[in-house]
């Protein structure tokens, strides 16, 4: 099947500091790519949904200041938490819809942010 | 979006069938229903999805009620690396009906543990 790629699988920053997420598809073109968070035990959230070339849609109660997405190309999109405080902390996931196979929609392995 | 309604939790033996059941008793006619579970720490992943008919796969299989107010993800032999958080979710696909797709908005899911 088709591979996601997210890089880093986790990084550890001090409060203020900005963290950038790249998610990549490895072996296929997506023209959309979602990025979701999950807090410890509970079930993924939707942030927002981005298509190549535009802005990013946001889902209700996300502030787009403080993630900015950008997708640049069918295969990079990149989640910024800007100025990130210990409550940002979470586990960020991001997915991909194929192009071509588009009733699947594949996911990347996670990563993991931790703010001190 | 359709809601769905799962279990909290189940538990099965090793090498035995499980039948994890999902209620979706305000489905459109639109909707399809897909399956993802989700390792511990990892990001989901796609198991199956069906509209009608039920579905076989490598996987699993979809068994989908007449009305299709509920419908059944069927592991037939379990096996330890089973162990994950399944999620039923409904979403919309154009096909013939047009328009966009729905986005996977998750649930909280049945944690399923297996026993060995």
């Amino acid at each position: 099947g088709a591979v996601v790629s997210q890089h880093p699988s986790r990084v550890i920053c001090k409060s203020g500091t900005s963290v950038k997420i790249e998610c990549r598809s490895l072996d296929f073109q997506a023209t959309t790519m979602f990025w979701y968070r999950q807090f410890p035990k509970k079930s993924l959230m939707l942030m927002a949904t981005s298509n190549e070339g535009s802005k990013a849609t946001y889902e209700q109660g996300v502030e787009k200041d403080k993630f900015l997405i950008n997708h640049a190309s069918l295969t990079l999109s990149t989640l910024t938490v800007t100025s990130a405080h210990p409550e940002d902390s979470s586990f960020y996931i991001c997915s991909a819809r194929d192009q071509v196979w588009s009733n699947e929609q594949f996911f990347g392995p996670g990563t993991r942010l931790t703010v001190l | 979006d359709a809601k769905t309604t799962q279990p909290n939790s189940m538990e099965s033996n090793e090498e035995e069938p499980v039948h994890l059941p999902c209620n979706h008793s305000t489905i459109s006619g639109t909707d399809y229903i897909h399956w993802y579970r989700q390792l511990p720490s990892q990001g989901p992943e796609y198991v199956i999805h069906g509209l009608t008919s039920n579905v076989n796969n490598r996987m699993a299989s979809l068994a989908i009620a007449e009305d299709r107010k509920s419908s059944t993800l069927i592991l037939h032999r379990a096996t330890l690396r089973d162990a994950a958080v399944y999620y039923c979710i409904l979403r919309y696909l154009p096909g013939v009906y047009g328009g966009s797709q729905g986005n996977l908005i998750f649930g909280k899911g049945t944690k399923l543990s297996v026993k060995p």
